[in-house]
């Protein structure tokens, strides 16, 4: 079974700084997918990026990069220029292609960016 | 283009009773599934529909039961209600694998 593993309940940034959430996870997959999700008061699950695990390239999307290191199975999420709407709760989640493309989450890392 | 919703918002009903959460899924999405979100943790898998067919279940009880309709709304329907069943029920709907979008879900407490 795949299990995703958030070691940072909770971790603070000064505005305008970078920090970087972590995530393991443990597949016997070769194919499979990586996000990070975010969760603010609202509730709702906002995809923040993706990564496909036969793509080397890390994946950007603005402010936000992965570091992607399959051999190791780690996937850690670096925000840089931090910005107060990005306090909110960050999930990481596992998926493999094939039957139930059912997300796998890490019990998440609150972030709270300080002004 | 409408995002997914879902209805109630929140919800609070009797131990042993039974509940029905609905959802809408985005404008052509096909498949819905649900998850179940307790106080602190990350959404657990309940199951998945396509097509209106069953096609995922995760390591929930029989008394967790779903539908989808010809239109790919949704219905979580929960029988015999448990206090550890209090919980933010999602509901997330996609086209095609990997592009997930997720409701704000409806928060139940069960007393």
């Amino acid at each position: 079974a795949q299990t995703v593993t958030q070691s940072q309940p909770e971790m603070s940034v000064q505005e305008a700084e970078t920090v970087t959430l972590s995530c393991t996870y443990d597949t016997s997959e070769n194919n499979y997918y990586l996000f990070w999700y975010k969760q603010p008061p609202s509730r709702q699950m906002i995809l923040v990026i993706r990564q496909e695990a036969y793509k080397q390239q890390n994946a950007t999307e603005n402010r936000f990069s992965v570091n992607f290191q399959k051999a190791a199975k780690s996937f850690s999420l670096k925000i840089s220029d931090s910005q107060l709407g990005d306090t909110a709760m960050y999930f990481c989640a596992f998926n493999s292609p094939g039957g139930s493309e059912k997300l796998v989450f890490g019990k998440g890392t609150k972030l709270t960016v300080n002004p | 283009e409408t995002g997914v919703t879902q209805s109630p918002t929140h919800l609070i009903k009797t131990r042993g009773q039974q509940v029905t959460l609905r959802c809408s899924s985005q404008s052509g999405h096909n498949t819905v599934s649900w998850y179940q979100q307790a106080l602190g943790q990350g959404p657990q898998f309940i199951f998945q529909y396509y097509r209106e067919e069953e096609n995922g279940r995760g390591n929930f009880p029989p008394r967790f039961s779903g539908l989808q309709f010809p239109n790919y709304s949704s219905e979580l329907n929960v029988n015999a209600l448990e206090l550890d069943d209090s919980a933010l029920y999602l509901c997330a709907s996609s086209l095609v694998g990997f592009a997930w979008s997720f409701g704000s879900g409806t928060r139940l407490t069960v007393v």
